[in-house]
């Protein structure tokens, strides 16, 4: 069965402070794919990174790094200097056998001007 | 050029009521899928196309939810029936292929069952 789990359910931060937001994941499958997509006030869904099972190392974009540990299965997502513009819902989203996204229930992240 | 496109924006319907809603995926994609997000939630998986077949359509809830494809491009969920517990956006979203591509996502449809 495939799972995902972000605790977090809202986080707030004041302007340029760093903030993770985390997720767990759960599934049989050796092969698999992991996301993160942020979804602003319009409600639109945006794609920000995709990973796959077999690549560890950690990526940076910009602002933007996230951490994927397999041995702990997490796949935590961190803004560097947050800017008020990130606020979003953020979701963690695991692709597995099937071949649709499975998500958590999502991060709120309000950033305070 | 453009994302994937979903009509109506918004679409209030009493109980018991028929809807269509559309979804108008990104030129050349292939796979096309339906979501549902309630509020508070996460999308969660209703069905997936692959051409003109529904590939996985494990996600429906019950029969009264219904799509299709005809020609491998725009798509229509149908509910019929409709029950206040429907009441939710619906998310389109298409991709290249199934499986690893990204699934670019449309606005979506807020559907409100009175």
């Amino acid at each position: 069965a495939q799972k995902v789990t972000q605790a977090q359910t809202e986080i707030s931060v004041v302007e340029k402070e760093d903030v993770t937001l985390d997720c767990v994941y759960e599934t049989r499958d050796t092969t698999y794919y992991l996301f993160w997509y942020k979804q602003p006030p319009s409600g639109e869904l945006v794609f920000l990174i995709r990973r796959n099972s077999f690549d560890e190392q950690n990526e940076i974009s910009g602002r933007y790094s996230w951490n994927f540990q397999k041995s702990t299965s997490s796949f935590n997502f961190t803004i560097t200097a947050s800017q008020v513009v990130d606020s979003a819902v953020y979701f963690c989203a695991l692709l597995g056998g099937a071949n649709n996204l499975f998500f958590g229930t999502g991060t709120r992240l309000t950033v305070i001007p | 050029g453009a994302g994937v496109s979903q009509t109506p924006s918004n679409k209030v319907t009493e109980k018991g009521k028929y809807v269509e809603l559309r979804c108008d995926p990104i030129s050349g994609h292939t796979a096309l899928y339906w979501y549902r997000q309630s509020l508070g939630q996460g999308p969660e998986f209703l069905i997936y196309f692959q051409g003109t077949g529904a590939a996985d359509d494990s996600g429906l809830p019950n029969d009264r939810f219904f799509a299709v494809r005809p020609e491998g491009s725009v798509s229509t969920l149908k509910i019929q029936r409709t029950e206040r517990g429907d009441s939710a956006v619906y998310l389109c979203a298409s991709s290249l292929g199934a499986g690893l591509y990204e699934q670019y996502f449309g606005p979506g449809t807020r559907l409100t069952v009175t």
